[in-house]
């Protein structure tokens, strides 16, 4: 079975600075997609950005940008020029491209989530 | 990308008896799931709603705790049934869209408390 460790239960940033949060995960499978969700108190789960495996290009989406490790199963999230509104839970999560008997869960695997704050 | 409407967004049940959560999407999705989102931790698979057939249940979840309906590709319930306060959760609907690209997207949740 996959699994998704997120190590950093809290962060903590100065508003306009640079923070990386990370991800690590565990699987067999050569081909899958890696999430990273954003859930502020409202509870509604956002999502930040996405990696396909087979893509060796870092994802980008304005201010945020990943660092994929394939090798090292390592996936992990720069937010830059930091706002207050990026305050929230940040969840890491995986999903596998072939699913099924064999294969990894048809949903989502997520990791237990990172408390991001921003100092103003 | 797909629109989720769970309903209700929170209650407060006396333990023994059940709640049933709603989700309605605003267009036909084949997979649709269930999650569970324990005060303070992550989320966790509970079942994969199959239209016309029984749920597929992950390790640890069961159907006669966590029964599901999937009537059509738009709408799933979930009844947490005989609940204790270790039920006090946030349930959460998903739906997973494969085309452009994959992405689940999430209902807001119900907060269900048990006394």
């Amino acid at each position: 079975a996959q699994t998704v460790t997120q190590s950093q239960p809290e962060m903590s940033v100065q508003e306009a600075e640079t923070v990386t949060l990370s991800c690590t995960y565990d699987t067999s499978e050569s081909d899958y997609y890696l999430f990273w969700y954003k859930q502020p108190p409202s509870r509604q789960m956002i999502l930040v950005i996405r990696q396909e495996a087979y893509k060796q290009q870092n994802a980008t989406e304005n201010r945020f940008s990943v660092n994929f490790q394939k090798a090292a199963k390592s996936f992990s999230l720069k937010i830059s020029d930091s706002q207050l509104g990026d305050a929230a839970m940040y969840f890491c999560a995986y999903r596998s491209a072939r699913p099924g008997p064999g294969g990894g869960a048809d949903g989502l695997t997520f990791g237990k989530g990172t408390h991001l704050i921003i100092q103003p | 990308s797909a629109v989720i409407s769970q309903k209700p967004s929170r209650d407060i049940c006396q333990r023994g008896t059940s709640l049933t959560i709603q989700c309605q999407v605003d267009s036909q999705v084949t997979m649709m799931f269930w999650y569970r989102q324990q005060p303070g931790q992550s989320l966790t698979l509970i079942a994969t709603a199959n239209q016309g057939s029984e749920a597929t249940y992950e390790s640890g979840f069961v159907i006669d705790k966590f029964p599901i309906s999937r009537p059509n590709l738009t709408f799933s319930t979930l009844t947490v049934s005989n609940m204790s306060p270790e039920d006090s959760s946030i349930y959460l609907c998903s739906v997973l869209l494969l085309k452009p690209n994959t992405e689940a997207f999430f209902g807001q949740g119900t907060r269900l408390t048990v006394v």
